[in-house]
């Protein structure tokens, strides 16, 4: 059963432009986060988020941030996107131990 | 270099057959975690085991795990089409901040 929902599925857009993915999760839990998985399926943590203490990869670039209204809110904002952007965003949060994820946001960057 | 890593990169078995999939680590760890993703989903946790732990079973899985040689396996008996996915292994480190760190991930391909 998905309780982790991120919009859009899909984003088409080209270099420089700014670009926004949701997510939101229904399970109560206070930790979210944001991973970067590219097409060789490669699964990379970029930030990780409870209670207003963020975390970040220091291996993302600037251009990506977090934004947060509240726990069940965690939202990803790429300030001027790159061609090597072009990946599935994956959401997800987690409760002792277990990561729920989302179904991914696919990023083309033209 | 990844912290986990799985193989074989790729397999492909028929329905019926049981399959194996085996994952090596580098680093001290408190949990070895499984995960399957399937096509247009996130993944999903199959199996987490402890490291105090040698073997948890799910169902049709079974997954071993061998701190000494820093190494775990998957298996899946009596294998579907549905069970076609990418597996992964995810391991969280004994010392640092809780993190979930994925293995590259082995796509296994069930056929009829």
């Amino acid at each position: 059963e998905t309780a982790v929902f991120q919009t859009p599925n899909y984003h088409v857009t080209q270099v420089g432009n700014e670009v926004s993915f949701n997510c939101k999760q229904t399970l109560g839990h206070d930790t979210m986060y944001w991973y970067k998985q590219d097409s060789k399926k490669l699964l990379k943590i970029m930030f990780s988020y409870n209670n207003k203490q963020l975390i970040v990869n220091e291996t993302v670039p600037r251009r990506f941030s977090p934004q947060s209204s509240d726990k069940a809110h965690l939202n990803l904002r790429i300030k001027s996107v790159e061609p090597e952007d072009s990946a599935v965003y994956l959401c997800a949060s987690d409760r002792e131990d277990t990561l729920y994820f989302g179904a991914g946001t696919r990023l083309s960057v033209l | 270099s990844q912290l986990a890593e799985e193989n074989p990169w790729a397999l492909s078995v028929h329905e019926g057959e049981s399959v194996t999939v085996n994952c090596s680590y580098k680093t001290s760890i408190t949990a070895l975690q499984w995960y399957r993703q399937k096509s247009g989903e996130g993944p999903a946790q199959l199996i987490l085991i402890r490291s105090n732990e040698r073997e948890k079973r799910n169902g049709r899985l079974r997954a071993t795990l061998d701190t000494s040689s820093q190494s775990s396996s998957l298996s899946i008996t009596a294998t579907r089409c549905e069970d076609t996915a990418v597996y992964f292994c995810a391991t969280v480190a004994s010392s640092g901040s809780w993190q979930l760190i994925f293995g590259s991930g082995t796509q296994l391909t069930v056929m009829p």
